[in-house]
């Protein structure tokens, strides 16, 4: 059963270019949704945990530039800007855990940016 | 903060011997410890979990214990596959709502015929 759909699955992106990416929760009951970026070494590194509608965060990277919102229960976006080098983001996540921080996190299939 | 180290980068094994990936790791925290295997072309999955100290966790023939005493969390099967030949990684859970997974390098297993 599929928990996540990214789109796009995979772009090229003009060096200085933002891109949008969409990540949508098909089950309820895993809504603490994140990002993470894979680089070209295959690092994975975590990016943002958004909760709530209305949350957004932003951080800078060596190589990026994000900018995460939760627009709805079961959507989250990922702007990616300045990007230098290609990454593959994937979109995460995980149940209501209460006062127990022990869930696993289930991982979309990614979107792969390509720097043209 | 947290931290998983992986200490092999590369790891080729002939089809049928055993396996032992090493995971460590450094936390303030009491640890939740994941691994994740990623074939080619595809997203991580979670492979094992842990948060109980000394207690072995299997799945898909693959287990690990974690022992909070070394901070270790070692990935073992007894006899790989073809199949198995994927990129692997460690992970520890943040403690904190934000849910924030601190991955290792990663190791990647080749396995031969």
């Amino acid at each position: 059963v599929t928990l996540l759909e990214q789109n796009p699955r995979w772009r090229l992106v003009p060096r200085g270019q933002a891109v949008n990416l969409r990540c949508i929760l098909k089950n309820s009951q895993y809504p603490w949704m994140s990002w993470y970026q894979q680089d070209l070494q295959k690092q994975l590194q975590w990016l943002f945990t958004l909760r709530s509608p209305g949350d957004k965060e932003v951080k800078s990277l060596p190589g990026a530039d994000y900018l995460a919102t939760r627009v709805t229960d079961t959507e989250l976006r990922l702007q990616v800007a300045n990007m230098s080098q290609g990454r593959t983001l994937y979109c995460t996540c995980s149940a209501e855990t209460g006062g127990l921080n022990y869930a696993e996190q289930f991982f979309g299939p990614g979107t792969r940016l390509t720097v043209l | 903060g947290d931290s998983v180290t992986q200490t092999e980068g590369l790891v080729t094994l002939t089809k049928g011997l055993p396996v032992m990936l090493n995971c460590t790791y450094q936390t303030t925290y009491s640890p939740f410890l994941f691994w994740y295997v990623q074939h080619l072309n595809e997203a991580p999955k979670l492979l094992l979990k842990s948060s109980t100290d000394n207690k072995r966790t299997e799945h898909q023939g693959f287990y690990a214990t974690l022992h909070k005493s070394s901070s270790s969390f070692h990935l073992q099967k007894s006899s790989v596959q073809l199949s198995d030949s994927a990129l692997y990684f460690c992970a520890l859970r943040d403690n904190t709502n934000t849910g924030k997974l601190t991955f290792g390098d990663g190791t990647v297993l080749t396995v031969k015929p």
